[in-house]
């Protein structure tokens, strides 16, 4: 198993473009999500989803969007780039209850200039 | 006030030390606790679940008190592949992550 796989593993964007940042999972996992990470501070969750055509937000969704198609992927989309979404984001995801054991993908560190 | 936080460290501390980190947090409705471990530049990974009474992992041990809210984190016989940051993790609802506390082992 790959586990959790996440493209691109960097990327630089100009304000104002747009980027879809792709995640997948082979665990069959039902829950998915996005969190990022600034330096010095802990995760913080942006969406999530129980499952494929579920999705809500979570505590930072501002500037994002989700869909769940399948219930391998969990794309993120960047619709207009700012210099305050330059962060890591990472994937995860679990199998069922959200507070259950999550497992992370290596992240897309994203610079916006 | 933070709901999850910690020390942020560095912990410099020599081969085989014990150290020890704790991490308060505050919604009394926490439910599940855990401690992730992230390396530099890396994902973070699950160390270990943290349980009412106490559990124990070979050198790390973790602990919880409910009352006071706060869990903790010892590992005894530091070694050098320990250095990373330590994440707090607290569910209620959600997966709530502290901001990390860093540790360095030196030889």
């Amino acid at each position: 198993n790959a586990g959790v796989t996440q493209t691109p593993k960097f990327r630089i964007l100009k304000i104002g473009q747009s980027m879809t940042l792709q995640c997948a999972q082979d665990m069959n996992h039902n829950y998915m999500y996005w969190y990022r990470q600034d330096p010095g501070m802990g995760l913080k969750l942006i969406y999530y989803s129980v499952g494929a055509g579920i999705t809500d937000k979570g505590e930072v969704p501002n500037g994002y969007n989700v869909s769940r198609s399948t219930t391998e992927d969990f794309p993120l989309r960047l619709e207009l780039a700012a210099p305050s979404q330059t962060s890591v984001y990472f994937c995860a995801s679990s199998y069922r209850i959200r507070e259950e054991t999550q497992y992370f993908g290596p992240g897309t560190r994203l610079l916006v200039l | 006030r933070k709901e999850v936080e910690q020390d942020p460290g560095p912990f410099n501390v020599p081969e085989g030390a014990t150290v020890a980190f704790n991490c308060t947090y505050s919604n009394s409705a926490s439910q599940s606790f855990f401690w992730y471990r992230q390396d530099c530049r890396k994902e973070p990974k699950l160390l270990m679940s943290v349980y009412s009474s106490g559990n124990e992992d070979g050198r790390f041990t973790a602990q919880l008190n409910r009352a006071s809210q706060y869990i903790s984190l010892l590992i005894r016989d530091s070694k050098l592949s320990d250095s990373a940051t330590y994440l707090c993790v607290v569910s209620s609802n959600d997966m709530r992550f502290g901001a990390g506390t860093r540790l360095t082992v030196k030889p």
